[in-house]
């Protein structure tokens, strides 16, 4: 049983535009929202996060929305670059002292 | 600063056999995770060792198995590979036992089981 879901394998915008990475997660108990970027032949890095106490968070051009009565977050890149090209992670745990549970990616391409 | 390194880069192993893989943590941090990202899927945790110690393990069969040394360096040993086994592993250190959410990944090692 999948506990943190992204339904789009892959995704294609047009450099500029913005993209939108969805996630949707069954576990209520989930506290804690990461997202991680991952390039071919490198290690998942961390993008952003936002606590269940929150509703946005903002960094640059990345913003991560939580609707908690849905159980989704998306990951929002405006404007997005061709170095956004990568594989997205979904990840979640009910508490920082608790293992991330990882969706399956979506990947992203950006189009000049 | 060093990030995090894995080596090998790839393995191609055989059923049956045994193999070990290692990972070298950032500077500083003393705790690793070792995650299993088969393909198609998402990090997957296997299990985390904090100063030396085994500290919390996910769904994996005893045959998977850690060791890590005093410089905070870890080893995964997994035993009779099955073909299921073929993943890219991948190893993130941190700072503290509860700090999951501040971890820092190496680029993996991509074993294949023929």
């Amino acid at each position: 049983d999948q506990q943190v879901k992204q339904n789009s394998p892959s995704l294609s915008v047009q450099e500029g535009r913005i993209s939108i990475l969805n996630c949707d997660y069954t576990n209520s108990m989930f506290d804690y929202f990461l997202w991680y970027k991952k390039y071919p032949a490198e290690g998942p890095t961390f993008l952003i996060s936002i606590s269940s106490i929150k509703d946005k968070n903002e960094d640059g051009r990345f913003t991560v929305f939580l609707n908690k009565s849905a159980k989704h977050l998306s990951l929002h890149i405006v404007p997005s670059q061709p170095g956004d090209s990568a594989v997205y992670f979904c990840a979640a745990n009910p508490a920082g002292n608790t293992p991330l549970v990882f969706g399956k990616g979506t990947r992203l391409s950006v189009i000049a | 600063e060093t990030g995090v390194t894995q080596s090998p880069t790839h393995l191609i192993k055989t059923r049956g056999q045994q193999v070990t893989l290692r990972c070298s943590s950032q500077s500083g941090h003393n705790t690793v995770s070792w995650y299993q990202q088969a393909l198609g899927q998402g990090p997957q945790f296997i299990f985390q060792y904090y100063r030396e110690e085994e500290n919390g393990r996910g769904n994996f069969p005893p045959r998977f198995s850690g060791l890590q040394f005093p410089n905070y360096s870890s080893e995964l040993n997994v035993n009779a590979l099955e073909l299921d086994d073929s993943a890219l592993y991948l190893c993130a250190s941190s700072l503290g036992a509860t700090s999951y959410n501040e971890q820092f990944f190496g680029p993996g090692t991509r074993l294949t089981v023929l």
